[in-house]
């Protein structure tokens, strides 16, 4: 079975301040990728970022880095001098690569940055 | 391009009567995938489909069913409601192909009273 744990259900920062987001996953597949979606208030899910089982390098876009450790089965999200933009609720998900379609996610973090 | 629009934005129902949900995804796509987002639940794939085919099933009751059309628009049926099918109910489209992205549509909220 695949499960993917957001242990952080909310995190409230001053802006500028820097935020990990956790991401911890379980699966007995092999290959597989993960993922980050960004939901603001309007409700639609706003793609991140993808990673596949087979690439653990860290990927850096502008003020958002991701670490990825399969060693740990974690998926961590950073933003460097967060903004009040970043202000949403972030997903961590996982799809087996044999599995279609079919995201399987985590409950996700709500994200605040304070002015 | 235009992206993935989904009809109604929202919906109100009282229990007992049945909806169909819309989605249209971004030309030359042709898979289609809905979510359910609840409270307590979260995010739960319910179906894809690829090619008017269900080729993905999640673990929800047959009174979720789906189709899909020859231009890959789709509907999601859900009938006999219950208060519990309150929920924003997520489409997501992509080529279908394993490396292919999902962009998702800004969901119909749907309320059961």
């Amino acid at each position: 079975a695949q499960k993917v744990t957001q242990a952080q259900t909310e995190i409230s920062v001053v802006e500028k301040e820097d935020v990990t987001l956790d991401c911890v996953y379980e699966t007995r597949d092999t290959t597989y990728y993960l993922f980050w979606y960004k939901q603001p208030p309007s409700g639609e899910l706003v793609f991140l970022i993808r990673r596949n089982s087979f690439d653990e390098q860290n990927e850096i876009s502008g003020r958002y880095s991701w670490n990825f450790q399969k060693s740990t089965s974690s998926f961590n999200f950073t933003i460097t001098a967060s903004q009040v933009v970043d202000s949403a609720v972030y997903f961590c998900a996982l799809r087996w690569i044999q599995g279609a379609q079919k995201l399987v996610f985590g409950q996700g973090t709500r994200l605040t940055i304070n002015p | 391009k235009a992206g993935v629009t989904q009809t109604p934005r929202y919906l109100i129902k009282t229990r007992g009567q049945q909806v169909t949900l819309s989605c249209s995804p971004i030309s030359g796509h042709r898979s289609v995938s809905w979510y359910q987002q609840t409270p307590g639940q979260g995010l739960q794939f319910l179906f894809e489909y690829f090619s008017e085919t269900q080729r993905n099933k999640g673990n929800f009751p047959g009174r979720f069913s789906g189709r899909q059309f020859s231009n890959s628009r789709s509907e999601m049926n859900v009938s006999t409601l219950e208060l519990g099918d309150s929920a924003l109910y997520l489409c997501a489209s992509s080529g279908g192909l394993v490396d292919n992205e999902q962009f998702f549509g800004p969901g119909t909220r749907l309320t059961v009273l």
